[in-house]
């Protein structure tokens, strides 16, 4: 069974760009949580997506944003990306909110 | 959700076992403990979780108190490749089981 999968693996942007990443949930599973870990600290959650919809946002600006699509799959946009918001972000996926979370491995964005 | 307090480092001997402490003193009666690992910037690893009777998967044995306020992970034959971040989590589920991460227990483990 394929685990949870992220694109891309590095991404660098300049600041003030957007940043897309692109996360797939393992097959069945219907929900989906992002996490930023920035350098140094620990993860903090960001989003969580289930049947389409976002249903809790964690304490971050609504530059940051994303949606869910048909096939569960999820995206993360970074609007007017500041120095900052470098970081690991990493997807999870559930088959509902009362299962585990597999995390996959991270999308590394640089800003500079 | 509850909060965990953890052991900032830990040290083991390869082939011994190794006990992660965890302190939810003030979990509630609906969550569950978790335990995760992060090898160094890698995405955490499930490794157990559990409510109320201990677990025990091909990872690893959870231990949790009778009132619930403590719980122990162990690692029964601890490798090089066991040497990692732990993290212990509570959560019930509701809203969406975001998780709050702490900074989680540098277990190292040496040769």
């Amino acid at each position: 069974e394929a685990g949870v999968t992220q694109s891309p693996t590095h991404l660098i942007k300049t600041r003030g760009q957007q940043a897309t990443l692109r996360c797939s949930p393992i097959s069945g599973h219907t929900s989906v949580y992002w996490y930023q870990q920035a350098l140094g600290l620990g993860l903090q959650f960001l989003l969580w997506y289930d049947e389409g919809e976002e249903r809790n946002r964690g304490n971050f600006p609504p530059r940051f944003s994303g949606r869910q699509f048909p096939n569960y799959s999820s995206e993360l946009n970074v609007n007017a990306l500041e120095l900052e918001d470098s970081a690991l972000y990493l997807c999870a996926s559930n088959r509902g909110q009362q299962y585990e979370q597999y995390f996959g491995p991270g999308t590394r964005l640089t800003v500079t | 959700d509850a909060k965990t307090t953890q052991p900032p480092s830990m040290d083991c001997a390869e082939g011994r076992a190794a006990n992660l402490p965890c302190n939810h003193s003030t979990i509630s009666g609906n969550e569950y403990v978790y335990w995760y690992r992060q090898i160094h910037s890698q995405g955490p690893q499930y490794i157990i979780h559990g409510l109320k009777n201990n677990e025990t998967n091909e990872m690893a044995s959870l231990i949790i108190t009778e009132d619930r306020k403590s719980s122990t992970l162990i690692l029964p034959h601890a490798t090089l490749r066991d040497t990692a971040v732990y993290y212990c989590i509570v959560s019930s589920g509701n809203y969406g089981q975001n998780f709050v991460f702490g900074p989680g227990t540098r277990l190292s483990v040496l040769p």
